[in-house]
């Protein structure tokens, strides 16, 4: 089975308000996670990225944080806008390979 | 799409066909990634390449073959396409393995009747 997963297949939230996506792996070897968004008809695009000797990254308007404890992963956005709307993956890398959780579709309200 | 095409960036084609997709990248990125994308299963690889010459196999590679004569261009065929293997397809390119950003394009939107 696949060593990266979502925890909810689907989010839906109102214009404005933060949106948090989590993300859960099984692999405690893994050393480096990126977190993609994509949007219909289009590839996967780079949102941010996290190194596991860290448990905070901020971006524009994003921010990943990492619990290695529990394994899992979260990426947050600050004031989600209606072009936000997107799937959002997480993708983890172990033994030089990515491994991609199946995505979490974010749906943003007016 | 961090200089990255993909072409065709549609096709369709028969059962037993051979199909070729394309990979041409701007950026002198060493690695070179192949992925098939279904409802479901998320992404995953089928061949990647790192360097001239130099190609490996993904966990999905049967039925599909890979090749790499220049830096910039990575191709991807199927040499008798069955309809399992309708798909979107997406390359991808990075500078190293490890932690390092795999980039993507477009995508090849893929259906085999």
């Amino acid at each position: 089975g696949e060593s990266v997963g979502l925890h909810l297949p689907t989010l839906s939230v109102q214009e404005g308000d933060n949106s948090i996506i989590n993300c859960a792996y099984s692999n405690s070897a893994s050393d480096y996670f990126i977190w993609y968004k994509q949007e219909s008809g289009k590839g996967p695009q780079f949102i941010i990225d996290i190194r596991s000797n860290m448990d905070k990254r901020q971006g524009q308007r994003v921010t990943v944080l990492l619990n290695k404890t529990v394994k899992h992963l979260s990426l947050q956005i600050a004031a989600t806008q209606p072009g936000d709307s997107a799937v959002y993956f997480c993708a983890e890398n172990n033994d030089y390979k990515l491994s991609f959780g199946a995505g979490t579709t974010v749906t943003v309200r007016a | 799409d961090a200089g990255i095409t993909q072409s065709p960036r549609h096709k369709v084609t028969e059962t037993g066909t051979p199909v070729t997709l394309r990979c041409h990248q701007t950026e002198n990125h060493r690695y070179m990634y192949w992925y098939r994308q279904d409802p479901g299963h998320g992404l995953r690889l089928i061949h990647y390449s790192y360097g001239v010459k130099d190609t490996d196999k993904g966990e999905v590679s049967d039925g599909y073959s890979v090749s790499r004569s220049k830096t910039e261009d990575f191709l991807l065929t199927l040499e008798s396409a069955t309809s399992s293997q309708t798909s979107v397809y997406f390359c991808a390119i990075s500078e190293g393995q490890g932690q390092q950003t795999q980039y993507f394009g477009p995508g090849t939107r893929l259906l085999v009747l």
